[in-house]
Order: C-alpha cells, then structure tokens, then sequence
C-alpha cells in the first residue's frame, strides 16, 4: 500500500464546475501536509498548506481531518487554467515529504 | 528572490556514461531533496539532506547513484555507468527548515535522456 493515496482520476468537468480531490496518508507521524500542482512537463509547485482547521484560498478550500488521516481540496467554478496534476503530500519532520501519485485534472470549456 | 536553480537543463548522453547533476537551492534552505520523474508517473524520491547530512538515502535505487551536500548548500547528484531506464527528469527541492509547515519549493529539473 502507497503512503499516500489519491484517487486516480482523470477528472474532465466543465468550466464552472465544483470538484472535490481526496487523499488518504498511512503514517499517522505525518505533522504537515499540502497540495501542488503540476502542469505537464513542469515542476510541482505549491498550492497551498493545510492546516487542522481547514482553510481556504479564493476558489480553493483543503480540509484536514487527522483522525481519518483523509486530506481533501475543493476547487470550486473551475478554470481552464485550473487543468493540471494535483499532489497530495504528507511530511513527518526529519523525514522525507511523502507524494502521491497525483490526480489528472482537465477543465474543459 | 533566486528560487531553485538546477543544471543543466537537458542532458543527453550515451548508455555508460557518467553523469553529474546539479542543484543550488533557496539561499538559507537547510533541507534538499532530489526526486526523479519519468514520463507520465509521480514523484520518486532519490535522498534527502538535511544541512550536509544526508538522514535517508533510501530511495536511491542503486550503487551507481550517489549524491553530496556541501557548505550546506549546493548538491551533485552523480551517476555513474548509466542506464537507459535512468532516463527522466531529476527534480531537486528545498525547503527553509525541516519544521512545521514549510513546503517545498522545486527547481525546474534536468531531463536526461540516455541513449
């Protein structure tokens, strides 16, 4: 079993659309954890932390939720530039960042 | 400020060759990781360094994969004797400390391409 797993997707919505990504880590030491996203044939880069209370950035909200050691990211009215791959990424301090396998996302017009 | 710089950006060479990668991260970064890419797949962790140190090494795949760290910043990532399944892009990222909520920032690879 992978550390952290995302669903496999791809996901093809509309533009407008709401879309929902989960993520489940099996290290419960995991203490900080994230999303990126990827473009094709580039480097990840960060989209936002997520913290336990759960916080929001425009159209982008993440959710923590420790006990079911499950993170989500909600992208809500979906842009074309919105299409990418979506990491999820679990981190214990004086280890390795964890990434998943990433989640395809197209948004199509 | 200057993010992550690696080079070079594109290596060719041919199967048995030696190859040296380089990365210079966010000046005051204390941590590095190198990561390997191929075409369509995740991330797959090579070595992590934390100042010069390097605590886990375990995702280098072979002997003939080697890194170093020196002065705290700059890292080579070696390998010797290539192999056409080493083709990929080589990620390097680096983050501020190995502490609460410090992401990672990447530099923008090196595809190396064996023939």
């Amino acid at each position: 079993r992978k550390e952290v797993e995302q669903d496999p997707g791809p996901f093809n919505v509309p533009e407008g659309a709401t879309v929902a990504f989960n993520c489940t880590y099996s290290n419960s030491a995991s203490q900080s954890f994230f999303w990126y996203r990827q473009d094709c044939r580039k480097e990840p880069k960060l989209l936002m932390s997520v913290y336990s209370s759960g916080n929001e950035d425009g159209r982008f909200t993440a959710q923590l939720n420790r006990a079911s050691q499950y993170i989500s990211l909600l992208i809500r009215d979906s842009k074309l530039s919105d299409s990418a791959t979506y990491l999820c990424v679990a981190h214990n301090y004086g280890q390795n960042f964890v990434f998943g396998p990433g989640t395809r996302l197209s948004v199509l017009p | 400020g200057a993010g992550v710089s690696q080079s070079p950006s594109n290596k060719v060479t041919e199967k048995g060759k030696d190859v040296e990668l380089r990365c210079d991260p966010i000046s005051g970064h204390t941590a590095l990781y190198w990561y390997r890419q191929s075409l369509g797949q995740g991330l797959e962790f090579l070595i992590y360094f934390q100042g010069n140190s390097a605590p886990d090494k375990s995702g280098l795949p072979s002997d003939r994969f080697s890194a170093e760290r020196t002065g705290g910043s700059v890292s080579t990532l070696t390998i010797q004797r290539t192999q056409q399944e080493d083709s990929a892009v080589y990620l390097c990222a680096s983050s501020l400390v190995d502490g609460s909520n410090q992401p990672q920032h990447f530099g923008d690879g090196t595809r190396l391409s064996i023939l």
